[in-house]
């Protein structure tokens, strides 16, 4: 089935441990997108993708980074860097780099720092 | 800026109620699209509608239905007859450039 998968589904980190989300995508879409959320709180965007080899970040991308080396993959690393990493990490990509096309998210990672 | 706001942060109610969960967006584009997504309790985000800014129709589908109004920048969300399976937390989004911003989301809860 065509889909969005995310792993682990939870993730648990070390202080200063860097750690790396996985996104994998099969419908071929060119747009990939990470998003953050926290409890009360709508989606924050951290980094997106329009093709291969490129993205920009989004409104909260210090202490994460990306790569997207193929069209199907996004992975997001959390680094050490991040301050307060605990949260539920969404991963979507859409069909066409932005409007009017809607996103398909995967079932999301939580992240938990102990 | 953009901006999306769902005023009610919870709402609950008994099964077959109906409900209308609200949406207030500020844009400064003449050209925008709207979105519903539903996140259940797995997490995932469900699409449930597109609709652009040059189309005020209203929508249904099955139980649901939508009213889009330029006039009052809102897009609200109706469940008819709303059932336990309706439980979730729903979100409104608006495009901004090439990208979206969400609402903060409304949790409601249907109980049986």
């Amino acid at each position: 089935d065509g889909g969005i998968t995310q792993s682990p589904k939870y993730l648990f980190r070390k202080e200063g441990q860097n750690v790396t989300l996985s996104c994998e995508q099969n419908l071929n879409h060119d747009a990939m997108y990470w998003y953050r959320q926290d409890p009360g709180q709508g989606l924050r965007l951290i980094y997106y993708s329009q093709i291969v080899n490129d993205f920009q970040k989004g409104d909260i991308a210090e202490g994460y980074s990306v790569s997207r080396e193929k069209k199907e993959s996004f992975p997001l690393t959390v680094t050490s860097a991040q301050k307060n990493p605990t949260a539920f990490y969404l991963c979507a990509s859409s069909q066409s780099w932005g409007a009017p096309y809607e996103a398909f998210f995967g079932q999301g990672t939580r992240l938990t720092v102990v | 800026a953009q901006k999306v706001t769902q005023a009610q942060t919870e709402i609950s109610v008994v099964e077959k109620e109906d409900v209308t969960l609200d949406c207030v967006y500020e844009t400064r584009d003449t050209t925008y699209y709207l979105f519903w997504y539903k996140q259940p309790p797995s997490g995932e985000l469900v699409f449930l509608i597109r609709r652009n800014s040059f189309d005020e129709q209203n929508e249904i589908s099955g139980r649901y239905s939508w009213n889009f109004q330029k006039s009052t920048s809102s897009f609200n969300f109706t469940i008819t007859a709303s059932q336990v399976v309706d439980s979730a937390v729903y979100f409104c989004a608006l495009t901004y450039g090439q990208n979206f911003v969400f609402g903060p989301g409304t949790r409601l809860s249907v109980l049986p």
